[in-house]
């Protein structure tokens, strides 16, 4: 099964920093790969799917990068709204979620 | 508007039994691949069983094969989850999801889950 590694696990920052954060396969997974936006009490919201793709609806500030084994969500200026837990999940090989990213205010 | 809503959470004993439902409407159901994701209380997500559009092909993590059965009915445009054999474990909120390009190949499904449901809870405590 392919393991996704996702890191930090959790990261503080403030309204208007620019934070990354990454995902590592254990294998190749082209860009078979998506980014998911969870609020407490609430389902996963698609951001980024195939990697780079911007799904509709979601603000522009959001961005995906990689290919292959190493993958970047970046939110270029944080807004409040922001602050939640974001997932990887790779779809290339059946599924696989990254372990979560809670992005708390610094 | 897609819309996803899950149904059959409850408490139930270890070893026990539960059928969950989801019953989808504004799209058509048939010609995408769904899945079940579930996540443990305080946890992350847990990918745990897909089905093709038809029906016809099934996926299942390790962790509940051989113990859950996944299928539909396209007519009804309802996706379920048949647990059985139930452990503590297995204790969390039951996602259904749609795929969002609904293509399976015969040893996996493909595209990444566009839509979810709001949840079921799943409790397997004496």
């Amino acid at each position: 099964a392919i393991q996704m590694t996702q890191s930090p696990s959790s990261l503080s920052a403030s309204v208007g920093d620019r934070v990354t954060i990454t995902c590592r396969a254990s294998q190749g997974i082209r860009n078979d790969l998506g980014w998911y936006q969870q609020k407490p009490g609430k389902a996963p919201k698609l951001l980024i799917y195939a990697a780079s793709s911007l799904q509709s609806g979601v603000p522009s500030r959001f961005s995906g990068s990689g290919s292959g084994t190493d993958f970047t969500l970046t939110i270029s200026s944080l807004q409040p709204e922001d602050f939640a837990t974001y997932y990887c999940l790779q779809d290339y090989n059946l599924y696989t979620f990254g372990q979560g990213t809670k992005l708390e205010i610094k | 508007e897609v819309q996803l809503l899950e149904s059959g959470g409850g408490l139930v004993q270890p070893g026990g039994s539960l059928r969950l439902s989801c019953a989808a409407s504004g799209f058509t159901f048939s010609s995408y691949a769904m899945s079940w994701v579930r996540q443990a209380p305080g946890k992350g997500l847990e990918w745990v069983s897909a089905i093709s559009g038809s029906g016809g092909s099934t996926y299942y993590a390790d962790s509940v094969k051989g113990r859950f059965t996944i299928s539909r009915d396209n007519s009804k445009n309802t996706l379920y989850l048949q647990m059985n054999s139930l452990r503590a474990e297995d204790t969390a909120v039951y996602y259904c999801a749609k795929d969002r390009v609904g293509y399976c190949s015969s040893t996996s499904c493909y595209g990444e889950f566009d839509y979810w449901g709001q949840g079921t809870l799943v409790t397997v405590s004496s």
